[in-house]
């Protein structure tokens, strides 16, 4: 059955390095999507993308993220300057559709800041 | 803006019996989507469950079924004969029908099932 793949499955990183978690959605799929979950609170949206662009993004997707979808298979979340704060469990989904699709999502990044 | 409340970290069903899951949400809108996913531990949330907010009758997947009260905002799991494999987290999640597929969650009720 097709799966939402990410990776790396933990990384961790010093205060102030860049970050990039890959995703790599399921084949057909045409949205993709990043969640975050920080430890003890709320699965939070962060930002959707289709056709090459970002079609919605909440607050908490500021300067410091970025979205990239680098080849036909990949869907990039790069963080520029990593902040205490974004040790976070990192969620990618795709989607068929947008208003009736079922999200199907990766396993997740866990990504702590030192 | 919308929001999706659990009210219950954690529930515990022995095996073979039936366990509710509680969620409410809070919504202007009048047509929207909510889903049950399932997170066992470490691995992917899938979906368990869907209702349309237009559709009176509650949705069922085999053992799995909703309560939908539109007016009251509330929107519960069944799960009938419990098994050893349902024991995971559920987190309950709203959907506008008029976004871009983003999903509103609400705070996760732990599973234990006992055997």
């Amino acid at each position: 059955e097709p799966e939402v793949t990410q990776t790396p499955s933990h990384q961790v990183t010093q205060m102030g390095q860049e970050v990039i978690l890959r995703c790599v959605p399921i084949s057909n799929h045409l949205y993709f999507y990043w969640y975050r979950q920080i430890l003890g609170q709320k699965v939070e949206f962060l930002v959707s993308f289709y056709n090459n662009e970002i079609s919605e993004k909440s607050e908490i997707f500021d300067d410091q993220f970025s979205v990239e979808r680098p080849d036909g298979s990949n869907f990039t979340l790069k963080i520029r300057s990593t902040k205490l704060e974004d040790s976070a469990m990192y969620f990618c989904a795709s989607s068929e559709e947008a208003n009736t699709g079922e999200l199907f999502f990766g396993e997740g990044s866990r990504l702590t800041v030192l | 803006a919308q929001t999706v409340t659990q009210s219950q970290p954690e529930m515990s069903v022995q095996e073979a019996e039936t366990v509710t899951l509680s969620c409410t949400y809070d919504t202007s809108e009048s047509d929207y989507y909510l889903f049950w996913y399932k997170q066992p531990p470490s691995r992917q949330m899938i979906l368990v469950i869907r209702q349309e907010a237009y559709k009176q009758q509650n949705a069922t997947e085999n053992r799995f079924s909703v309560n939908f009260q539109k007016a009251a905002k509330s929107f519960s799991l069944k799960i009938s004969d419990s098994q050893l494999g349902d024991a995971a987290m559920y987190f309950c999640a709203y959907r506008s029908s008029s976004n871009t597929g983003k999903l509103i969650f609400g705070q996760g009720t732990t599973l234990q099932v006992k055997p």
